[in-house]
Order: structure tokens, then C-alpha cells, then sequence
């Protein structure tokens, strides 16, 4: 049980252009879902938590007008990335936490974003 | 905030013990998660622990002192495919990891 998805794996788009990903719970009800960027050989860095039917709330850093976070089921949430440059390249990943799982987040198999 | 250090890299022999360590400062503590991260792949998750002392999952073990701001994850009887990038990650109000330690097991 606990999985989580990420479409697309992997994406490569031109830079000014927009890309959406998503994020599903299959087998449990995400309240919460966070949305994290690794840049090679570094951590992951939380970028936003959001919670179903509400907005996201950013880290200090990110650009909330840049990555566009939806929320909209217990099962979905979105990362949209607008304007994509070459600097927005990276593998993001999200998690999520179910009803009753206190600190407990299950993560996605990430996608790998490429801005050219 | 947080600051979690971890070693950069280890390496050691099929067969063998290694020991990550994983120091921690933070502003408030929920727990310690230990994850294990192949390359281009998002983590795994290994252990938690919230109270102190040593837990033990197969070959897998992790230990925690609050006190110290200390953890370690023990991998026994190493494997090739246990080859990868392990992260130390600290719950406080939110998630958060540190750098990781990417251990390469030796034939």
C-alpha cells in the first residue's frame, strides 16, 4: 500500500514554455502533499506543502508565481512550472501523508525536468 | 531552522559493516528518518525513530540520542545493491534532509 505516482517521468520542454506534473495517491487519500527539487548531488529541498482544497503554502525562495501548486482532490496535485529557463532543470519529487500518518510521506519516483 | 551534517561519501567491501552518521540541530524534533536513494530515483524510506536507543530491521539498523543530536544508520553484510546515496532526514515542522551519504560497496 502507500503508492505514490509522478506523470511524467521525465520531460524536456523549451524555455518560456510551461510544464505540468502530477502527483497521485493510488491507494490512500493524500491530505497533505509536498513537492521537493533535487539538483545533482544535493538534497531535496521542499519547495511547497499543500493541503486538499486549499493553497499551498511556499518555502522562502520559491517563486509562487513561477510553480503553480493545485490541490484539488485527496488523490491529485499538480506542479505547474511557467515560463520554464534553463535554471529550472531538475528532478522533482512529491510526497504525500494520508489521513492519521502523523510524519509519515511516501514519495513519488520523481520526474526529471529539462528546460532547453 | 535545521542543519543536519552527514558524511559526503563511504566506501567499503561486499560483506562488510559500515556506519553513516548523521548530527542534527533543530528547532523542534518530531522524529529522524533514514532513506535510501538510488540515483535518478526519488527515496526509499529505511527507519524512523523518535525516542532514543537503537532499532533494528533486518540488516538495516538506525540509532538515536536526542540528547546529542546524533543518529546513525548501521548497514550489516553489505551488497552490491546496497550501493547508494543515504539521507538523514529530521522532522521537525516539516521535513527536512540532509545532504546525503553515498556509500560504494566493493566488490
Amino acid at each position: 500500500g502507500a503508492v505514490v505516482s509522478q506523470h511524467p517521468s521525465w520531460v524536456i520542454c523549451k524555455s518560456g514554455t510551461s510544464v505540468k506534473i502530477e502527483c497521485r495517491s493510488l491507494d490512500f487519500q493524500a491530505t497533505t502533499m509536498f513537492w521537493y527539487r533535487q539538483f545533482p548531488k544535493q538534497s531535496l529541498m521542499l519547495m511547497a506543502t499543500s493541503n486538499e482544497g486549499s493553497k499551498a503554502t511556499y518555502e522562502q525562495g520559491v517563486e509562487k508565481d513561477k510553480f503553480l501548486i493545485n490541490h484539488a482532490s485527496l488523490t491529485l496535485s499538480t506542479l505547474t512550472v511557467t515560463s520554464a529557463h534553463p535554471e529550472d532543470s531538475s528532478f522533482y519529487i512529491c510526497s504525500a501523508r494520508g489521513l492519521g500518518g502523523v510524519y509519515e510521506q511516501y514519495f513519488g519516483p520523481g520526474t526529471r525536468l529539462t528546460v532547453t | 531552522g535545521q542543519n543536519i551534517d552527514q558524511p559526503t561519501e563511504m566506501t567499503a567491501t561486499e560483506g562488510a559493516i559500515v556506519q553513516i552518521n548523521c548530527t542534527y540541530q533543530t528547532s523542534g524534533f518530531n522524529g529522524l528518518f533514514w532513506y535510501q536513494q538510488h540515483a535518478g530515483e526519488a527515496p526509499t524510506f529505511l527507519s524512523y525513530n523518535v525516542l532514543d536507543g537503537l532499532e533494528e530491521k533486518g540488516r538495516f539498523s538506525s540509532f538515536l540520542s536526542r540528547s546529542k543530536g546524533y543518529s546513525y544508520l548501521l548497514l550489516k553484510e553489505l551488497q552490491m545493491k546496497d550501493s547508494a546515496s543515504y539521507l538523514c532526514a529530521v522532522i521537525g515542522y516539516k521535513l527536512s534532509f540532509g545532504a546525503g551519504t553515498t556509500v560504494t560497496v566493493r566488490a
